[in-house]
């Protein structure tokens, strides 16, 4: 099945220093998703976005889902050093969930 | 408090074997799913199920068996004709929802390797 474009694969950054990060596709989805992923763990919801256009904030990550239906950002201000992790974006359409190969985030204090 | 849990963590498997994984929720949720996750790519499903005593397969099915036989509870087993075996087995829950659903609630994971 197809997968979601997710960019970039990696990032090493100042503790800080904002990030950013984002998934498309082909095809339209109704819901996106952004998880986060710790080292052997299982991904945690970070974000959930429902309409098109829709801006959301959670602390200090904001979320949109593009007007189009095929893309979503995050954003993440400010990071520190507990933002490292691997972040996933995810895009449903009915029982249909599929998921980018995520952003890897290294932080340097 | 509720949630899924996977079982056992670390896992091995000798060439030949079959093994099966845990995967429990307490969530009251309707579906489930098993994804398969490798270094550098996403999730990929390999079964899920919507209700119990059904189940459909997913992009990834061959060398994989599953059962839901109790809604709580959708088990996975890794059988000898999956040749490759090792990686990082992920369970996840929804809950349907009127307006949508809300987004999988994941367990821990169970990593699988082939000794």
């Amino acid at each position: 099945g197809q997968q979601l474009n997710q960019s970039p694969q990696s990032m090493f950054i100042q503790e800080g220093e904002d990030v950013s990060m984002n998934c498309t596709s082909s095809s339209i989805f109704n819901t996106w998703l952004w998880y986060k992923q710790d080292p052997g763990e299982g991904p945690v919801l970070l974000i959930a976005l429902y309409k098109a256009g829709e801006l959301t904030s959670n602390g200090r990550l904001t979320a949109q889902f593009g007007i189009t239906r095929k893309d979503s950002f995050l954003n993440i201000s400010a990071s520190i050093p507990s933002d490292v992790g691997i972040y996933f974006c995810a895009g449903q359409a009915g029982d249909d969930m599929r998921f980018g190969a995520g952003t890897r985030l290294t932080v340097k204090p | 408090d509720g949630g899924i849990t996977q079982s056992p963590k670390y896992l091995f498997r000798k060439e030949g074997q079959n093994v099966t994984l845990s995967c429990e929720q307490n969530l009251n949720h309707d579906a489930m799913y098993w994804y398969r996750q490798d270094p550098g790519q996403g999730l990929r499903l390999i079964y899920y199920s919507q209700i119990v005593n059904d189940f459909q397969k997913g992009d990834i099915a061959e060398g994989y068996s599953v059962s839901r036989e109790k809604k709580e509870s959708f088990p996975l087993t890794v059988t000898s004709a999956q040749k490759n075996p090792t990686a990082f087995y992920l369970c996840a829950s929804i809950a349907r929802g009127t307006g949508g659903d809300y987004g999988y609630t994941f367990g821990s994971g169970t990593r699988l390797t082939v000794v």
